[in-house]
This record gives structure tokens, C-alpha cells and sequence, in this order.
């Protein structure tokens, strides 16, 4: 069955420090990948994506993710988290069809 | 930059209400969608909607739910009788095409009492 996967529900790191979060799927071929990030009481703001190409996708604000099509993960990552950072982050993946299916979030706490 | 807009941002109505969740898609978009995040949940798929009908729909889009483009720029969920359990946020997005990137509302915030 297809699936996506976030393994950490909450991570928390210090102000600087390097992230990176995780994202696994479960899939016969490989999906439209993406991230999204939800900010306190606000709507879903595309990250970035990835299509085919390149494995390692630049997007806003700094984050990049790099698809590993032999681990089927898609881990987004950022070298210097800002306070601003706080949020929840969500993977999400097209498999096939139009519709995109969600992660279950991972938050991020940033701590001084 | 052109954004998906929804309203209203928080409405709170009684159960057994009808409520209509409203929208608009950015304008050349083709493809619209609704999710529901129950608080503390995923975000989940409710429906699809492409070229004036219902392209998919998960489960949890049931009879109570009905989803409408009274003209060429909103797009409306309705929801017949609410539950308790219909409490989330619903999310509205588009997209230009099938298989990319759907750009999301703000949300609206329902809470059945």
C-alpha cells in the first residue's frame, strides 16, 4: 500500500544548529515529493518540490531536500534554523494520481 | 503574487447546521481541492474537483458533504447537517494541473458546538 511516513513527531533544536527531518514512502515507482510548512494558526506554505532531476532540490527560506530513490526518502534539511523556523512541517507526496497525501507533521520546537 | 483565499477565516455553528465553507482559487488554477485537519491530526484529503465534477473523493466525504463552482471563481464545500467530529480546519487548494504542487488557503477554522 502507499504510504508516507515522518518517523519524528517533535524535534527540537537550538537556535543555529543544522536540521533535518525525515521522510519515508512506500511506493512501486517514484512519487511527486514535496514539502509544506504550517506555521502557528496559518495555512500550508509549499517548501519546496521535486519532480525528477537533479536529487537535490533548493527551496524557500533557505531548506533543501534530497531525494534518495534506493532508501525511498525525501529529507528535508536546513545548515542554521532560525527562531522563525518554529513550526510544523508536513512531507507529502503525490502517488500517481492528482491528489496530494499527507505526512502525519513533524513539529519543530527552536530552543535560544 | 496570486493566492488561494478562503472564508470565513473561524466559524462556529451548531450541530445539525448546514454550514457552506467558501473559496477562490487562484484564477487560472484548474483543479481544486478540500483537506480537513482535525487539531493535533494530519491533514487529510476530502475531494478533487476538476472540470466541474468530483475527480476523486476520500471516505470521510460522505453524503453530508457536497462540493459546488457556483460560478468561474469560487468553489464552496458544504457540509448538510454538521457532527461534533466535523470540528477541523478545512483547507482549500488549487492547482494548474493534476500530478504538481496545490497551493492552500489560510484555512477556516469550524467548530460545532
Amino acid at each position: 500500500a502507499q504510504s508516507v511516513t515522518q518517523p519524528d513527531i517533535h524535534i527540537t533544536v537550538s537556535e543555529g544548529a543544522s536540521l533535518e527531518l525525515r521522510c519515508n514512502y512506500s511506493y512501486g515507482a517514484t512519487p511527486y515529493l514535496f514539502w509544506y510548512v504550517q506555521s502557528p494558526g496559518q495555512g500550508l506554505q509549499l517548501l519546496l518540490k521535486y519532480f525528477s532531476g537533479d536529487t537535490l532540490v533548493q527551496g524557500i527560506k533557505g531548506f533543501e531536500a534530497e531525494f534518495k530513490r534506493s532508501q525511498s526518502s525525501f529529507n528535508l534539511r536546513k545548515p542554521s534554523v532560525h527562531w522563525s523556523d518554529a513550526a510544523e512541517y508536513f512531507c507529502a507526496l503525490i502517488f500517481g494520481n492528482e491528489k496530494l497525501t499527507f505526512g502525519t507533521g513533524t513539529r519543530l520546537t527552536i530552543i535560544p | 503574487e496570486p493566492e488561494v483565499t478562503q472564508t470565513p477565516s473561524h466559524q462556529v455553528t451548531q450541530m445539525g447546521q448546514e454550514v457552506i465553507l467558501r473559496c477562490v482559487p487562484i484564477s487560472n488554477h484548474l483543479y481544486f481541492y478540500w483537506y480537513r485537519q482535525i487539531l493535533g491530526q494530519k491533514v487529510e484529503f476530502l475531494v478533487s474537483f476538476y472540470n466541474n465534477e468530483i475527480s476523486e473523493k476520500s471516505e470521510i466525504f460522505d453524503d453530508q458533504f457536497s462540493v459546488e463552482r457556483p460560478d468561474g471563481s469560487n468553489f464552496t464545500l458544504k457540509i448538510r447537517s454538521t457532527k461534533l467530529e466535523d470540528s477541523a480546519m478545512y483547507f482549500c487548494a488549487s492547482s494548474l494541473q493534476g500530478h504538481t504542487e496545490a497551493f492552500f488557503g489560510q484555512g477556516t477554522r469550524l467548530t460545532v458546538v
